[in-house]
């Protein structure tokens, strides 16, 4: 079943580890996304990709960096984790005219 | 800059009636989409509905609807017969064909027994 995967769901990590976020989606779309989102918030975009080796930075500013080496993955990745980094993630994938978003990584950090 | 905007912060309304969540927009293109998200409590985003610009009749799914204003950039979301399962976080959204979408700040609707 073509769907779009996030994990882990929820981590809890102490200040200073170094995180990925897995996404990946079976549908076979170019362009993914990845989303900021604190607790009952508005959407923050913080870093797109429209193809394989094609990565931008969304309007939010953000320290972590991603990847797109292939076109059904797009990891997240924090090279040191701290408190402000505690957020809800939300990858997404689309068509031109709908995205599909994946379940969410829920990021604690203390 | 393009912009979208819901002025309802949070909404309630009683189980079996009408709501309409409200969301203005600015651009200054011509042809783009319009999206209702609804995320239910700690639940995956789906999308409710979608609305192509280019297109004057208003996207009806069951019982939700739009009210799409083409002149005034407004695009309200009318729910009808509510249920307790559209208790959920709904963002109003916006692409100029890109893919990429620019969200509201989002309206929490409750709906009550």
């Amino acid at each position: 079943e073509a769907d779009i995967y996030q994990t882990p769901r929820y981590l809890v990590i102490g200040t200073g580890k170094k995180i990925t976020l897995e996404c990946s989606q079976t549908m076979g779309h170019d362009k993914m996304y990845w989303y900021q989102q604190d607790p009952g918030m508005e959407l923050h975009l913080i870093h797109y990709s429209y193809g394989v080796n094609s990565t931008e930075k969304g309007d939010l500013s953000s320290e972590s960096t991603v990847s797109r080496i292939r076109t059904e993955h797009f990891p997240l990745t924090l090279e040191s984790a701290r408190p402000s980094h505690t957020s809800q993630y939300l990858c997404a994938s689309s068509t031109l005219n709908e995205q599909f978003f994946g379940p969410g990584t829920r990021l604690t950090v203390l | 800059a393009q912009t979208v905007t819901q002025s309802q912060p949070e909404m309630s309304v009683q189980e079996a009636e009408t709501v309409t969540l409200s969301c203005t927009y600015d651009t200054s293109e011509n042809n783009y989409y319009l999206f209702w998200y609804k995320q239910p409590p700690s639940r995956q985003m789906i999308l409710v509905i979608r609305q192509e610009a280019y297109k004057q009749q208003n996207a009806t799914e069951n019982r939700f609807s739009v009210n799409f204003q083409k002149a005034a950039k407004s695009f309200s979301l009318k729910i009808s017969d509510s249920q307790l399962g559209d208790t959920a976080m709904y963002f109003c959204a916006f692409t100029p064909w890109t893919g990429k979408l620019i969200f509201g700040q989002g309206t929490t609707l409750q709906v009550k027994p």
